[in-house]
């Protein structure tokens, strides 16, 4: 069974530009968080989603936003990119919140120049 | 905010050595999660304590949640050079739609 699945990668963007991150979560979970880590730190949560629908939010600038499919699928959008949001962009999902434990994809590793 | 402050920050023990890792708030939380990251890869659940003074075991660790739920401790016995990643610790904000990480522990075991 697959796990929690982020795309791309890697990636490197210019300051300004905008980027759209993207999670498949594992089959059957229907909530997905996304969350900021940078070097050295535990993650920020910026969003969770559930049943395609926003139920969180984090302290993060309306630059950055998000949006669940019917396939329970997300996308982490950010735009006008700043220096400052270089960091590892983590995806969770889990069956319905944080009581069931969350399961992790290996992230994004953005670099804005 | 409800913030979760760990400690230490960083520890570098030799193996066979034992140690604790504390994760601290002034905020309730209904339950508190445990997650090991290693470089490069995600945070991995390891336990979640959900009844205040719960002790749980997973072979070397225990994990402890604190009678008032405000605190919890994941003590490690023996450490292996395999137990060397960052330890979180995480709950569910009271609004029930927030959830946080504490500031993370870097341990490192030297063979």
């Amino acid at each position: 069974d697959a796990g929690v699945t982020q795309s791309p990668t890697h990636l490197i963007k210019t300051r300004g530009q905008q980027v759209t991150l993207r999670c498949s979560p594992i089959s059957g979970h229907k909530s997905v968080s996304w969350y900021q880590q940078v070097l050295g730190q535990g993650p920020q949560f910026i969003f969770q989603y559930y049943e395609k629908e926003e139920r969180g939010r984090g302290n993060f600038p309306d630059r950055f936003s998000a949006r669940q499919f019917p396939n329970y699928s997300s996308e982490l959008n950010v735009n006008a990119l700043l220096l400052g949001d270089s960091a590892l962009y983590l995806c969770a999902s889990s069956l319905t919140g944080a009581n069931y434990g969350y399961t992790f994809g290996s992230g994004t590793r953005l670099t804005v120049v | 905010t409800q913030l979760l402050e760990q400690s230490p920050q960083f520890l570098s023990i030799q193996e066979g050595e034992n140690l604790t890792v504390y994760c601290n708030s002034s905020s309730v939380f209904s339950s508190l999660q445990w997650y090991r990251q290693e470089p490069g890869e995600g945070p991995v659940l390891l336990v979640t304590v959900v009844t205040g003074g719960e002790v749980k075991k997973l072979k070397r660790l225990t994990f402890q949640f604190g009678d008032a739920r405000k605190d919890s401790s994941l003590h490690i016995t023996a450490a292996q050079p395999g137990d060397t990643g960052l330890y979180l610790c995480a709950g569910e904000g009271n609004t029930g739609n927030q959830f946080y990480f504490g500031t993370g522990t870097s341990l490192t075991v030297i063979p």
